[in-house]
Order: C-alpha cells, then structure tokens, then sequence
C-alpha cells in the first residue's frame, strides 16, 4: 500500500510570511503526527490529530497550526515565518488507537527553508 | 517529560563486525522502546518494538535489548554491511499524551 505522503518536498519562503504543509497518511490510518526536525534540537513533537480533533499538542508557539479532514488527510501551517522555523517537518501516521503501542511511518518530510 | 542519551559522536566500524548502539533514558519506566533508522533527507522508519516485559528482541541482523533496572536500550547489528550506515534514533513514549519522544541519534559508518 502507498506511504504516507508529504508535499511540498521543499520550499523556500521569507521571514514573515507562512506556509501550508501537506501530508496524505497511509490508508486507513487515522493518527496523523506532526515533528519538528532540526540539526540542534533533533525530532520535535509539534502535534497530532485524530478524527479530525487535535489530540495531543507539543510545545510550540501558536504560530503552528493544524488540522484534519474527514479523509484523514492533514494539513499543518506556520504563520509569521522565523529564521529558526527552517527545519524538516515529518508527518507521520498509525492506525492510531488509544491502546497499545504507537509506531510511526513517516512520511519523507518538508524541508523548509526560511530566508 | 522524558529524557533520552544516544551517543552524539559516529560510530565508525568495520563491515562484517558488531554494532552496538546505547540508548539510556530517565525518568519513568516506559511501557515499551522504539529503534528506528534515519538515512539523509528521508524520514525515520520504523525497526523494531521492545516491550517492558521483554529483555530482547530480534529481527534478522538486527537485536535489541531492555534493561529496565539500568534504564537503557542496546541495539545490536550483526555482520554490518556499509547499506547499514544510517543514523539510529530511539524512541520512548510520552506520558500523558499519546507522542513519542525521540533521542537524538546515533550516526553508524560502517566501512567497506
């Protein structure tokens, strides 16, 4: 079956501005998980939705943002872009039930680049 | 919220020999220990799950261990190949929140 899916690959934008990231989960898959990856301070848990509903939220200003659809599908944007917002952003998907252990497919990542 | 070691440095060996990489973590006791592999540009993917009951676990080349007293986590690759260089992150659960927290890696080299 296909992999989680994340578009754009990379983009680059300038201080101020914002953008709209993508990712499509494996089918099926109801948790989509939103991570922060940057050289100093490796994989950053931002959020993660379920059913449309953001269940669980890392620390990170309200600049960052998501959501869900009906079909799972996720979206994530950053708003008022920073120089340190550049960074890797990972989607990652699971089936996602309340029990048992959550084990992540991640998708090939965003590469944002913040001028 | 939890807090996790993995060697910063590389890991340099020979193609044919052991790797062995530490993951030592503080705080609570989690339910179970993720390893996944990071290659340059791409995501993590998932490796291998390692329960709180279990003291290892085995996959192919690949052998984890949890010793839940020492609150740490060996990852075994026998017979290294150079396709095995990668970075190694491993990975707890939160508490509180259904998250994991990941360690910051682990690069392996493995030389021809």
């Amino acid at each position: 079956k296909a992999g989680v899916t994340q578009t754009p690959r990379y983009l680059i934008k300038t201080r101020g501005q914002q953008v709209t990231l993508s990712c499509s989960p494996i089918s099926g898959h109801r948790s989509v998980s939103w991570y922060q990856q940057t050289p100093g301070q490796g994989l950053q848990f931002l959020f993660e939705y379920f059913s449309e509903t953001q269940r669980n939220k890392g620390n990170f200003p309200g600049r960052f943002s998501g959501r869900q659809f009906s079909n799972s599908r996720s979206e994530m944007n950053v708003s008022t872009l920073e120089l340190g917002d550049s960074a890797l952003y990972l989607c990652a998907s699971s089936p996602g039930g309340s029990s048992g252990a959550n084990v992540l497919t991640f998708g090939a990542g965003s590469r944002l680049t913040v001028l | 919220s939890q807090k996790i070691e993995q060697n910063s440095e590389a890991l340099n060996i020979q193609e044919g020999k052991t790797a062995t990489l530490t993951c030592n973590y503080t705080n609570y006791s989690p339910a179970y220990l993720q390893w996944y592999r990071q290659d340059p540009g791409r995501g993590p993917v998932f490796l291998l799950l390692i329960r709180e009951n279990e003291k290892e676990k085995r996959k192919e080349r690949l052998k984890v261990t949890f010793d839940t007293t020492l609150k740490q986590s060996l990852f075994h690759i026998t017979a290294s190949q150079p396709a095995d260089s990668a970075t190694y992150l491993c990975a707890l659960p939160d508490t509180g929140r259904r998250a994991l927290t990941f360690g910051s890696g682990t690069r392996l080299q493995v030389q021809p």
